[in-house]
């Protein structure tokens, strides 16, 4: 069992819908959770950052931790066509640097 | 300002044949990292240098592969006697440093696509 499960998609939704990704985990110790969105052919980009429990908003974008469940979330608000990419979910203990990744979700989002 | 560059872009090679791939992180950045990622699959962590501290090289899938980085800038990731399943994205990441939040905030090349024929 991978330490961090990200279901691969794709996930089809249409323009304006609210889109829900998620990634699960097994390591108690992960105390930070990023979420970073890659376009085709490109690197990943740091999109959200959530230490511990919570959540975490920035524009139409809210991350959600809940640590009992071992869960997170990025919800995706009035999606756009342009939010169409693959979301990496990626977590860590702390100070280890080496983060932990889920193998990403990609969305696809239809005008 | 610039972003983390990588060369090239695209590689194809033969089967034995060795591969140098090379990253130019951030200006000021002192952490580096390799990764790779294959199809559908999340990113495999591979090296990892620190300013001046030895490398943790944890994340190497075998002595076929090594990378150097060279006056704590450019790095160039070696692999050795290539295989096909080494074919894969190889992405390079830097950041301020590893300590603290901005040590999470990796910056990311768009990566090499290696394939092994």
């Amino acid at each position: 069992q991978k330490e961090v499960e990200q279901d691969p998609g794709p996930l089809s939704v249409p323009e304006g819908a609210i889109v829900s990704l998620n990634c699960t985990y097994s390591n108690s110790a992960f105390q930070y959770f990023m979420w970073y969105r890659q376009y085709s052919r490109k690197g990943p980009e740091l999109l959200m950052y959530t230490y511990s429990s919570g959540n975490k908003e920035d524009g139409r974008f809210t991350a959600q931790v809940d640590k009992s469940s071992k869960y997170i979330s990025l919800f995706i608000r009035d999606s756009q066509p342009s939010d169409s990419a693959t979301y990496l979910c990626a977590m860590s203990a702390g100070s280890n640097y080496q983060l932990i990744w889920g193998a990403g979700t990609k969305l696809i989002i239809k005008p | 300002g610039a972003g983390v560059s990588q060369s090239p872009s695209n590689k194809v090679t033969e089967k034995g044949k060795d591969v140098e791939l090379r990253c130019d992180p951030i200006s000021g950045h002192t952490a580096l990292y390799w990764y790779r990622q294959s199809l559908g699959q999340g990113l495999e962590f591979l090296i990892y240098f620190q300013g001046n501290s030895a490398p943790d090289k944890s994340g190497l899938p075998s002595d076929r592969f090594s990378a150097e980085r060279t006056g704590g800038s450019v790095s160039t990731l070696t692999i050795q006697r290539t295989q096909q399943e080494d074919s894969a994205v190889y992405l390079c990441a830097s950041s301020l440093g590893g300590l603290g939040r901005v040590g999470y905030e990796q910056y990311f090349g768009p990566g090499t696509r290696l394939t092994v024929t």
